[in-house]
């Protein structure tokens, strides 16, 4: 079992470019979440989905950021036209379902220059 | 809304005193109960969850006590080790489907 894998590890980029991070959920299970870190504040949701259908949106700041999950095996998150705040540890998660036990990626590292 | 509140950015300690990390909750619902590590450059890990049925969640010499008069969760483990210093996050779910709710998280350092 190779765990949630994220992809970039690290990301650069300039200031109003785009960024897509990508998200491979363990084999099997069924919820994908995705979350940004940072020291301020910590682990914020943004947004999850249930079998490929977004459940919870919430987090996401509308304007910019998206995410799909086109196949159950891969989800995506993109920023558009990144700002220096969007720095941060984008984190992926997925879940069986039931008992809600997260298992985490690595997550991506995000700096916007 | 579900929030978690955990008062203490950064403990230190020294190796072998006990540990003691607070977490307290607000929730309309009866709410899950959860700590996550998370070790440098690492991905954070489930350490342990609330039991429906009121038993002490027990792992790596970690327990928590879910009090729903207090509406707290804390962390406690009778001595420190050096292996222990790591980012603890506690986390909630409204309901078994539902997404987590963090709280800003704490970081422990053991010290020798």
């Amino acid at each position: 079992n190779a765990g949630v894998i994220q992809t970039p590890r690290h990301k650069v980029t300039g200031k109003g470019q785009e960024a897509t991070l990508w998200c491979e959920p363990i084999s099997g299970h069924s919820a994908v979440f995705w979350y940004r870190q940072t020291i301020v504040q910590g682990l914020e949701f943004l947004t999850y989905f249930r079998n490929q259908a977004p459940i919870d949106d919430s987090g996401m700041p509308k304007e910019r950021f998206s995410a799909q999950m086109p196949n159950q095996s891969h989800s995506t998150l993109k920023i558009q036209s990144t700002q220096p705040q969007d720095s941060a540890v984008y984190l992926c998660a997925s879940s069986s379902g039931a008992g809600n036990t997260l298992y985490f990626g690595e997550g991506s590292r995000l700096i916007v220059v | 809304g579900d929030s978690v509140t955990q008062t203490e950015g950064l403990v230190t300690l020294t190796e072998g005193l006990p540990v003691m990390l607070n977490c307290t909750y607000q929730s309309t619902y009866s709410p899950f109960l959860f700590w996550y590590v998370q070790h440098l450059n690492e991905a954070p890990k489930l350490l342990l969850k609330s039991f429906t049925d009121n038993k002490r969640p027990e792992h790596q010499g970690f327990h928590a006590t879910l009090h729903k008069s207090s509406s707290s969760f804390h962390l406690q483990k009778s001595s420190a080790q050096l292996s222990d210093s790591a980012l603890y996050y506690c986390a909630l779910a409204s309901s078994s489907f539902s997404k987590l709710v963090f709280g800003q998280g704490t970081s422990l350092s053991v010290v020798p």
